[in-house]
């Protein structure tokens, strides 16, 4: 069974641009969430889709948006990015949602914002 | 906020001895512990949970410990080895919230 799958796995912007991130969950998986990792920060909870509907967002500006198609695919997307941007981004699967359930992450995108 | 605190940024620990990572958390509502292992260039991984409605979960040589009055969680490994090294992240889970904490970076020295 492949596992979560995030494109790209790097990628090196210009502050001001806009980016799009994707992640193709476990398949079966309907639950997608977004989340942000920086040094010294643990991961940061970006957002939650679950049958195309955001059920769910973190602390973050709304220059980070997302979205979720039929086929559970997702893509978050970043606009006007800033210096402080640059982090990897992991996207995380799970069977449904509400409930305990672990999450199977990605292996992430490295972004560098210069 | 830091909901999740991890206040060991990293640990050392000799191979065979045991490892003892500590977790801290302030939101009561939380009441579903989980850890997960991450290896550089890869997603974390799954590694060991634990319900609210217990205090110790136990698979293989990892056991989490969950001490509900002291809002505090330790994962322990023992024996440790080498391919332990890893950051390791401790998650708190509520209905749709789960936080994560900054990770501890262990090293398992032969």
């Amino acid at each position: 069974k492949a596992g979560v799958t995030q494109t790209p796995r790097y990628l090196i912007k210009t502050r001001g641009q806009q980016v799009t991130l994707s992640c193709s969950p476990i398949s079966g998986h309907r639950s997608v969430s977004w989340y942000q990792q920086t040094p010294g920060q643990g991961l940061q909870f970006l957002f939650e889709y679950f049958s195309e509907t955001q059920r769910n967002k973190g602390n973050f500006p709304g220059r980070f948006s997302g979205r979720q198609f039929s086929n559970s695919r997702s893509e978050m997307n970043v606009s006007t990015l800033e210096l402080g941007d640059s982090a990897l981004y992991l996207c995380a699967s799970s069977r449904t949602t509400g409930v305990h359930s672990p999450l199977h992450f990605g292996n992430g995108t490295r972004l560098t914002v210069t | 906020d830091q909901q999740v605190k991890q206040n060991s940024p990293s640990l050392s620990v000799q191979e065979g001895r045991i490892s003892i990572l500590n977790c801290d958390y302030t939101n009561s509502m939380f009441d579903y512990f989980l850890w997960y292992k991450k290896y550089p260039a890869e997603g974390p991984t799954f590694l060991i949970s634990i319900s609210s409605i217990k205090d110790k979960n136990e698979d293989g040589r990892f056991t989490v410990f969950l001490n509900k009055s002291a809002k505090h969680l330790s994962l322990h490994i023992v024996p440790s080895q080498p391919g332990d090294s890893a950051v390791y992240f401790c998650a708190a889970s509520a209905t749709n919230d789960m936080r994560f904490g900054a990770g501890t970076r262990l090293t398992v020295k032969p």
